[in-house]
């Protein structure tokens, strides 16, 4: 159980486009995801937080208006960049959050591969 | 400000051989520490998570401890596979937003 899907796995876009990537729990509901961003080599930080029906929570330096962030559903968030430039290529991944036993867990999709050329 | 580190930045090991991963924490309020492991292009899958009151946890060949009062972690991998080589995330949590190492990668060669 417990399983997060993130479609798709790689994209490729020109530099001015958009890009949509989604973020699925498949086999619970999620009031809570959150989206990060990883660079190579370095650890997974996170953009923001996205409440089921409600806007998400962007962290400090990360622009709302790039990064639009809709969680529709309790199953389903999707991250849109847009007009992606080169500096966001970058590796996202999503992750799903639910409360087990007196612990709150996030588990974690298998991340998206953005290319901007 | 909440921080994790963790040490040695990377490490190579001979397949068959064991070793530890250490990891240091300043969160607080402290609610529990995981280790992930996190395959090239993936994302990261949980092997182990402790709360304040465990002081060790065993998953397969992984073994974690935990020290609250130093707020120290280690990571033991025991009898290495070639298909433990990745990067291996200390994350430490205070109840809601989690807190990231930068990792250790962890290379075993035959």
């Amino acid at each position: 159980g417990a399983v997060v899907s993130q479609h798709p796995s790689r994209v490729i876009c020109k530099s001015g486009t958009s890009v949509k990537i989604e973020c699925r729990s498949l086999d619970f509901q999620a009031t809570t995801m959150f989206w990060y961003r990883q660079f190579p080599k370095q650890s997974l930080m996170l953009m923001a937080t996205s409440n089921e029906g409600s806007k998400a929570t962007y962290e400090q330096g990360v622009e709302k208006d790039k990064f639009l962030i809709n969680h529709a559903s309790l199953t389903l968030s999707t991250l849109t960049v847009t007009s992606a430039h080169p500096e966001d290529s970058s590796f996202y991944i999503c992750s799903a959050g639910r409360t087990v036993g007196f612990a709150y867990e996030q588990y974690f999709g298998p991340g998206t591969r953005l290319t901007v050329t | 400000k909440n921080q994790v580190e963790q040490s040695p930045q990377s490490l190579i090991i001979l397949e068959g051989k064991n070793c530890t991963l250490q990891c240091n924490y300043t969160v607080s309020p402290f609610s529990n520490l995981r280790w992930y492991k996190q395959d090239t292009g993936r994302g990261p899958v949980s092997l182990t998570i402790m709360t304040f009151s465990e002081n060790t946890k065993s998953n397969g060949r992984y073994t974690a401890t935990l020290d609250a009062d130093t707020k120290q972690s280690s990571l033991h991998i025991t009898a290495s596979q070639l298909s433990d080589s990745a990067s291996y995330i200390c994350v430490v949590s205070d109840d809601y937003k989690l807190s990231f190492g930068a990792g250790t990668t962890v290379t075993v060669r035959a």
